[in-house]
């Protein structure tokens, strides 16, 4: 699976848009870009995922470069609860697991 | 809640002793994995079974570690003569179907097994 590289952490005022980025330079055009979050003590929240196109679900908006070398995850309204880590994860098609880095632990300030 | 559930959440061990992990996966889900996460790492990718087969083992430890996904109850992640450095939380996820690039997998909220 391509590597993935993060900050390793943001800070986001309560009611703005956290925006994270992540870059996956060596993404192949298989690999689909996945989103997970982590808040303490909980196991991992899935968000997002997607390939070519812009994605947006009820959580987050994924915006995918026309490379497809980065990309960025949208929360449009950063509540405190969004307070975790998250994860960027790029997954072969055939792979059975997904890799998990050290991701970004965002902090949403009141 | 019909998300992955596993049990227990918490789990005390002494060296030497066995602990066993339960996780049951999402109604109508048939595939399982197991991850394992340190203190301040990621998770990492130990096992994937499906009902009664055990698919993917690359990221299990050669001794002392062994899982199963009987036909009937939930999946078992079993850890013989536990030692310290065993002590971490153990998540589980599930998935509908085998593994392809647009198949999330659904986690649950993991056993903190530590070793006295």
């Amino acid at each position: 699976d391509a590597k993935t590289t993060q900050p390793p952490s943001m800070d986001c005022a309560e009611g703005r848009a956290a925006n994270l980025p992540c870059n996956h330079s060596t993404i192949s055009g298989n690999e689909y870009v996945y989103w997970y979050r982590q808040i303490h003590s909980q196991g991992p929240q899935y968000i997002i995922h997607g390939l070519k196109n812009n994605e947006t679900n009820e959580m987050a908006s994924l915006i995918i470069t026309e490379d497809r070398k980065s990309s960025t995850l949208i929360l449009p309204h950063a509540t405190l609860r969004d307070t975790a880590v998250y994860y960027c994860i790029v997954r072969v098609a055939t792979g059975n697991q997904f890799y998990f880095g050290t991701g970004t632990s965002l902090t949403v300030i009141p | 809640n019909a998300g992955v559930m596993q049990n227990p959440r918490h789990l005390v061990r002494r060296r030497g002793q066995e602990a066993r992990l339960r996780c049951s996966p999402m109604k109508g889900h048939s595939h399982v994995y197991w991850y394992r996460q340190l203190p301040e790492e990621g998770l990492k990718f130990m096992v994937y079974l499906q009902k009664e087969n055990i698919i993917d083992e690359s990221g299990m430890p050669k001794e002392r570690f062994s899982a199963e996904f009987p036909k009937e109850g939930p999946s078992i992640l079993r850890i013989q003569q536990v030692v310290r450095g065993d002590s971490a939380a153990y998540f589980c996820a599930s998935s509908p179907r085998a593994g392809g690039a647009d198949q999330p997998q659904h986690f649950g909220d993991g056993t903190r097994l530590s070793i006295l």
